[in-house]
């Protein structure tokens, strides 16, 4: 089946590293994104990665991929307070373009 | 082009009042999705087209919601009888079939409250 599962809550301090991670059910996923988004808004997306790779790296942003484990991280370093939003974890599949599953999102706080 | 855009941004209606959403999607994007997020959730798939062919319909679309993309570029969602259950934050998104990372790109949504 499909699901995808995140901590709900990360508290991390300004100018640190935020590590979110998220853990997937199923292994036929072809990309997995990692979403923002802030109060009231719509989904920004931030960066995807292809299931055939390990790492994606993107300025601030680090994307670790586990197939073995169906673990997915991701890093941001510096946390700025401008980061504060919940971050999506989601998946898509090949063949079946018709939705992606997503987590149910992650909390960021940045404490000062 | 400015992204995918979405009208209106809020709605508050009576329960079962009939309302409806427009999605216009980014320019030349034939696909486009709508997705229901509720508090505290992720969003949830709800139907998607292909140009103007509805493609796929979730379970969650019950008989009183319809979607439509008439000329392939915008849609609407419909919802009749409104139900305080259908409070939500309703989201599109858009794609393009030749990109072969498939991403979908949202919209701000349309926060809905039925009282």
């Amino acid at each position: 089946g499909e699901d995808v599962e995140q901590s709900l809550f990360l508290s991390v301090r300004e100018g640190d590293s935020s590590v979110i991670n998220c853990t997937y059910t199923d292994s036929s996923s072809t990309y997995l994104y990692w979403y923002k988004q802030e109060p009231g808004a719509g989904l920004q997306l931030l960066t995807y990665i292809f299931s055939n790779m390990d790492m994606k790296q993107d300025q601030r942003l680090t994307v670790l991929l586990n197939k073995k484990d169906k673990h997915l991280s991701l890093r941001i370093a510096d946390t700025q307070t401008g980061d504060s939003a919940i971050y999506f974890c989601a998946e898509t599949f090949m063949n079946r373009d018709d939705k992606i599953i997503f987590g149910k999102g992650t909390r960021l706080h940045i404490l000062p | 082009d400015t992204g995918v855009s979405q009208d209106p941004r809020h709605k508050i209606t009576k329960r079962g009042q009939n309302v409806t959403f427009r999605c216009d999607p980014i320019s030349e994007h034939n696909r486009l999705y709508w997705y229901r997020q509720t508090l505290g959730q992720g969003p949830e798939f709800l139907t998607y087209f292909q140009n103007e062919a509805q493609l796929e319909k979730s379970r969650l679309l019950s008989d009183r919601f319809s979607a439509e993309r008439p000329k392939g570029s915008f849609s609407t969602l419909e919802i009749q009888r409104t139900e305080q259950g259908d409070s939500a934050m309703y989201l599109c998104a858009s794609s393009l079939l030749a990109d072969s990372t498939d991403t979908q790109y949202f919209g701000p949504g349309t926060r809905l409250t039925v009282l």
